[in-house]
Protein backbone atom coordinates (compact mmCIF):
# COMPACT_ATOMS: atom_id res chain seq x y z
CA UNK A 1 0.00 0.00 0.00
CA UNK A 2 1.50 3.14 -1.23
CA UNK A 3 -1.08 5.73 -0.51
CA UNK A 4 -1.92 6.03 -3.86
CA UNK A 5 -4.96 4.50 -5.09
CA UNK A 6 -5.45 4.43 -9.06
CA UNK A 7 -8.59 2.95 -10.84
CA UNK A 8 -9.23 0.75 -12.76
CA UNK A 9 -6.09 -1.37 -13.11
CA UNK A 10 -6.82 -2.07 -16.22
CA UNK A 11 -9.18 -0.26 -19.32
CA UNK A 12 -9.89 -1.40 -23.22
CA UNK A 13 -11.57 1.37 -24.98
CA UNK A 14 -11.88 1.82 -28.82
CA UNK A 15 -10.55 5.02 -30.19
CA UNK A 16 -13.63 6.79 -30.51
CA UNK A 17 -14.26 6.03 -26.62
CA UNK A 18 -14.56 8.20 -23.99
CA UNK A 19 -12.87 7.42 -20.60
CA UNK A 20 -11.67 8.70 -17.32
CA UNK A 21 -8.28 7.52 -15.17
CA UNK A 22 -8.78 8.26 -11.48
CA UNK A 23 -6.18 8.57 -9.12
CA UNK A 24 -6.20 9.60 -4.98
CA UNK A 25 -3.59 10.06 -2.35
CA UNK A 26 -3.90 9.48 1.21
CA UNK A 27 -0.92 11.06 2.24
CA UNK A 28 -1.35 14.97 2.54
CA UNK A 29 0.53 15.82 -0.41
CA UNK A 30 0.20 19.24 -2.69
CA UNK A 31 2.09 17.76 -5.96
CA UNK A 32 -0.09 14.84 -7.99
CA UNK A 33 1.43 13.96 -11.60
CA UNK A 34 0.64 11.88 -14.69
CA UNK A 35 3.53 10.08 -16.08
CA UNK A 36 3.23 7.59 -19.37
CA UNK A 37 5.35 4.32 -19.09
CA UNK A 38 6.41 2.21 -21.93
CA UNK A 39 7.76 -0.85 -22.74
CA UNK A 40 11.75 -0.16 -21.84
CA UNK A 41 11.27 3.56 -22.31
CA UNK A 42 11.74 6.33 -19.38
CA UNK A 43 8.82 7.53 -17.58
CA UNK A 44 7.16 10.17 -19.44
CA UNK A 45 6.44 13.07 -17.17
CA UNK A 46 2.86 14.45 -18.94
CA UNK A 47 1.13 16.74 -16.07
CA UNK A 48 2.03 18.42 -12.59
CA UNK A 49 -0.43 20.12 -10.28
CA UNK A 50 1.30 21.62 -7.26
CA UNK A 51 -1.36 22.93 -4.81
CA UNK A 52 -4.32 22.13 -7.78
CA UNK A 53 -2.61 24.85 -10.09
CA UNK A 54 -1.14 22.71 -13.38
CA UNK A 55 2.37 23.65 -13.21
CA UNK A 56 3.58 21.60 -16.11
CA UNK A 57 2.27 20.40 -19.52
CA UNK A 58 4.83 18.72 -21.11
CA UNK A 59 3.66 18.52 -25.07
CA UNK A 60 0.62 16.38 -24.44
CA UNK A 61 -1.49 16.13 -27.20
CA UNK A 62 -5.08 17.72 -26.28
CA UNK A 63 -6.84 14.27 -26.45
CA UNK A 64 -5.34 13.59 -22.51
CA UNK A 65 -7.00 16.09 -20.55
CA UNK A 66 -6.09 16.51 -16.50
CA UNK A 67 -8.30 17.39 -13.77
CA UNK A 68 -7.53 18.72 -10.71
CA UNK A 69 -9.73 19.35 -8.24
CA UNK A 70 -8.62 19.19 -5.08
CA UNK A 71 -4.90 18.24 -3.75
CA UNK A 72 -6.15 14.37 -2.99
CA UNK A 73 -7.56 13.48 -6.51
CA UNK A 74 -6.17 13.28 -9.87
CA UNK A 75 -7.72 12.69 -13.02
CA UNK A 76 -6.98 11.99 -16.49
CA UNK A 77 -10.18 12.26 -19.31
CA UNK A 78 -9.14 10.55 -22.29
CA UNK A 79 -10.82 11.37 -25.92
CA UNK A 80 -10.61 9.69 -29.04
CA UNK A 81 -6.94 7.80 -28.16
CA UNK A 82 -4.68 6.98 -30.54
CA UNK A 83 -3.10 2.86 -31.11
CA UNK A 84 0.17 4.37 -29.55
CA UNK A 85 -0.99 5.92 -26.38
CA UNK A 86 -1.53 2.15 -25.25
CA UNK A 87 0.87 1.92 -22.53
CA UNK A 88 0.77 1.71 -18.00
CA UNK A 89 -0.65 5.28 -16.84
CA UNK A 90 1.21 6.20 -13.52
CA UNK A 91 -0.18 8.64 -10.75
CA UNK A 92 2.15 10.02 -8.00
CA UNK A 93 2.34 12.40 -5.46
CA UNK A 94 5.17 14.40 -3.37
CA UNK A 95 5.00 16.62 -0.55
CA UNK A 96 5.33 19.68 -2.71
CA UNK A 97 6.72 20.34 -6.14
CA UNK A 98 9.93 22.82 -6.63
CA UNK A 99 12.86 23.64 -4.66
CA UNK A 100 13.64 20.51 -3.03
CA UNK A 101 14.38 17.22 -4.12
CA UNK A 102 11.50 14.90 -2.63
CA UNK A 103 10.44 11.50 -3.43
CA UNK A 104 7.67 10.96 -5.20
CA UNK A 105 4.99 7.70 -4.45
CA UNK A 106 3.67 5.90 -7.02
CA UNK A 107 0.37 4.13 -7.33
CA UNK A 108 0.20 0.90 -9.19
CA UNK A 109 -1.05 2.24 -12.89
CA UNK A 110 -3.79 1.95 -15.23
CA UNK A 111 -2.69 -0.32 -18.05
CA UNK A 112 -4.87 1.46 -20.89
CA UNK A 113 -4.93 -0.55 -24.28
CA UNK A 114 -6.61 1.34 -27.09
CA UNK A 115 -8.03 -1.41 -29.85
CA UNK B 1 20.58 17.33 -23.37
CA UNK B 2 19.78 15.68 -20.26
CA UNK B 3 20.27 11.89 -20.09
CA UNK B 4 20.43 8.75 -18.03
CA UNK B 5 21.98 5.96 -18.58
CA UNK B 6 21.51 2.27 -17.16
CA UNK B 7 21.46 -2.02 -18.66
CA UNK B 8 18.53 -3.11 -19.55
CA UNK B 9 18.78 -6.10 -17.92
CA UNK B 10 20.55 -8.18 -15.80
CA UNK B 11 21.34 -11.85 -14.43
CA UNK B 12 22.05 -12.83 -10.75
CA UNK B 13 21.82 -15.85 -8.66
CA UNK B 14 20.20 -15.82 -5.32
CA UNK B 15 22.60 -15.41 -2.63
CA UNK B 16 25.00 -13.33 -4.47
CA UNK B 17 25.72 -9.89 -4.62
CA UNK B 18 24.78 -7.59 -8.04
CA UNK B 19 25.66 -3.79 -8.70
CA UNK B 20 23.09 -1.96 -11.39
CA UNK B 21 24.89 0.92 -12.92
CA UNK B 22 23.76 4.13 -14.07
CA UNK B 23 25.03 7.06 -15.34
CA UNK B 24 23.68 10.32 -15.77
CA UNK B 25 23.83 13.61 -17.66
CA UNK B 26 21.98 16.59 -16.21
CA UNK B 27 21.89 20.41 -16.67
CA UNK B 28 22.58 20.40 -12.85
CA UNK B 29 22.45 17.96 -10.36
CA UNK B 30 20.37 17.83 -6.78
CA UNK B 31 20.96 14.66 -6.52
CA UNK B 32 19.70 10.78 -7.43
CA UNK B 33 17.01 8.69 -6.77
CA UNK B 34 16.40 4.97 -7.15
CA UNK B 35 13.38 3.13 -7.33
CA UNK B 36 12.14 -0.15 -7.36
CA UNK B 37 8.99 -1.80 -9.60
CA UNK B 38 8.01 -5.36 -9.28
CA UNK B 39 6.02 -6.29 -12.81
CA UNK B 40 2.39 -4.59 -12.68
CA UNK B 41 2.73 -2.78 -9.52
CA UNK B 42 3.92 0.81 -8.63
CA UNK B 43 7.77 2.21 -8.04
CA UNK B 44 8.92 2.42 -4.82
CA UNK B 45 11.65 4.74 -3.04
CA UNK B 46 14.74 2.98 -2.18
CA UNK B 47 17.40 5.95 -1.73
CA UNK B 48 18.26 9.07 -1.85
CA UNK B 49 21.89 10.19 -3.01
CA UNK B 50 23.45 14.06 -3.27
CA UNK B 51 26.85 13.72 -1.79
CA UNK B 52 29.42 11.47 -2.54
CA UNK B 53 29.92 8.18 -1.00
CA UNK B 54 28.06 5.45 -0.07
CA UNK B 55 24.50 4.89 1.66
CA UNK B 56 23.78 1.90 3.23
CA UNK B 57 20.09 0.39 4.10
CA UNK B 58 20.10 -3.06 5.30
CA UNK B 59 20.89 -5.62 2.05
CA UNK B 60 20.70 -2.49 -0.42
CA UNK B 61 23.01 0.66 -0.54
CA UNK B 62 23.31 3.14 -3.18
CA UNK B 63 27.14 5.01 -4.02
CA UNK B 64 27.09 8.15 -6.08
CA UNK B 65 30.34 9.92 -7.80
CA UNK B 66 29.53 13.67 -8.56
CA UNK B 67 32.58 13.91 -10.84
CA UNK B 68 32.42 10.89 -12.61
CA UNK B 69 28.34 11.57 -13.00
CA UNK B 70 27.58 8.19 -11.88
CA UNK B 71 25.69 6.04 -9.20
CA UNK B 72 25.18 2.16 -8.43
CA UNK B 73 22.77 0.32 -6.69
CA UNK B 74 24.52 -2.55 -4.90
CA UNK B 75 21.92 -5.48 -3.62
CA UNK B 76 23.55 -7.90 -0.95
CA UNK B 77 22.19 -11.41 -0.43
CA UNK B 78 19.60 -11.62 -2.81
CA UNK B 79 16.43 -13.07 -3.10
CA UNK B 80 14.29 -14.26 -5.51
CA UNK B 81 11.75 -11.24 -4.33
CA UNK B 82 14.39 -8.78 -5.73
CA UNK B 83 13.57 -9.91 -8.99
CA UNK B 84 12.15 -6.18 -10.91
CA UNK B 85 13.03 -3.28 -12.45
CA UNK B 86 14.94 -0.68 -10.73
CA UNK B 87 14.81 2.68 -12.37
CA UNK B 88 17.57 6.06 -11.68
CA UNK B 89 16.34 9.07 -12.09
CA UNK B 90 18.64 12.28 -11.75
CA UNK B 91 17.39 15.18 -10.60
CA UNK B 92 18.52 18.64 -12.35
CA UNK B 93 19.02 22.31 -11.48
CA UNK B 94 14.96 22.78 -11.78
CA UNK B 95 14.29 19.63 -9.62
CA UNK B 96 12.86 18.01 -12.55
CA UNK B 97 13.32 14.36 -12.29
CA UNK B 98 15.30 12.92 -15.62
CA UNK B 99 14.37 8.82 -15.57
CA UNK B 100 16.27 6.12 -16.86
CA UNK B 101 14.14 3.72 -19.16
CA UNK B 102 15.20 1.10 -15.92
CA UNK B 103 17.43 -1.94 -15.30
CA UNK B 104 15.27 -5.33 -15.21
CA UNK B 105 17.32 -7.90 -12.95
CA UNK B 106 16.13 -11.35 -12.76
CA UNK B 107 17.44 -13.52 -10.16
CA UNK B 108 17.52 -17.03 -10.72
CA UNK B 109 17.65 -20.07 -8.07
Amino acid sequence: ETGVTQTPRHLVMGMTNKKSLKCEQHLGHNAMYWYKQSAKKPLELMFVYNFKEQTENNSVPSRFSPECPNSSHLFLHLHTLQPEDSALYLCASSQDRGTVALPQHFGDGTRLSIL
Amino acid sequence: GQNIDQPTEMTATEGAIVQINCTYQTSGFNGLFWYQQHAGEAPTFLSYNVLDGLEEKGRFSSFLSRSKGYSYLLLKELQMKDSASYLCAGIDSNYQLIWGAGTKLIIKP
